[in-house]
């Protein structure tokens, strides 16, 4: 399957920083890139849709200002925490698909313990 | 109520045996399906999808697909211990982004 990196695979930072997390496809043209978080024993929850090129499309409850999420080439999402809090501490997943895929595929995954 | 949902479990099954995880969902638009196994810490993989009524085999597993009851399962068989992990249903509703919707997941542990 492709390959879709995500870096970094965890991170601890201080309240109130921000935090840059980025999501990579390395054999494919990612059209559509999808963010989750993940509580400890809870599912993945989406927090927004970006397609290259277009803002992101933010699900409900998820503050757009606070989780800036850029999608300025094919290869490449980030998604950014900002002014971050401990109740953001989390795993956060990103997740890519082509234009021609129904697959979806998953990076790493990214802890963050915000203290 | 939840648009995917599973029991968390944990379901206890020993080596060798067949292990059927199920999964139900509300939104009836959901077109496709997909079985995910999560490990402790670690991102989703996925296992399998399904699109069409019936059963699809891929090796040691088969997911099977019920529209009109709104069900997906799937069957392990001769599950190993590495099989012990979280399994993750998520339903695909054509356009609107093709975005997953998740279930809570049902951890699976296969015992020696």
């Amino acid at each position: 399957g492709a390959v879709v990196s995500q870096h970094p695979s965890w991170v601890i930072c201080k309240s109130g920083t921000s935090v840059k997390i980025e999501c990579r496809s390395l054999d494919f043209q990612a059209t559509t890139m999808f963010w989750y978080r993940q509580f400890p024993k809870q599912s993945l929850m989406l927090m927004a849709t970006s397609n290259e090129g277009s803002k992101a499309t933010y699900e409900q409850g998820v503050e757009k200002d606070k989780f800036l999420i850029n999608h300025a080439s094919l290869t490449l999402s980030t998604l950014t925490v900002t002014s971050a809090h401990p109740e953001d501490s989390s795993f956060y997943i990103c997740s890519a698909r082509d234009v021609q895929g129904t697959e979806a595929f998953f990076g790493q995954g990214t802890r963050l313990t915000v203290v | 109520q939840k648009e995917v949902e599973q029991n968390s479990g944990p379901l206890s099954v020993p080596e060798g045996a067949i292990a059927s995880l199920n999964c139900t969902y509300s939104d009836r638009g959901s077109q496709s399906f997909f079985w995910y196994r999560q490990y402790s810490g670690k991102s989703p993989e996925l296992i399998m999808f399904i699109y069409s009524n019936g059963d699809k085999e891929d090796g040691r597993f088969t997911a099977q697909l019920n529209k009109a009851s709104q069900y997906v399962s799937l069957l392990i068989r001769d599950s190993q211990p590495s099989d012990s992990a979280t399994y993750l249903c998520a339903a695909q509703r054509t356009g609107g982004g093709n975005k997953l919707t998740f279930g809570t997941g049902t951890q699976l542990k296969v015992e020696l």
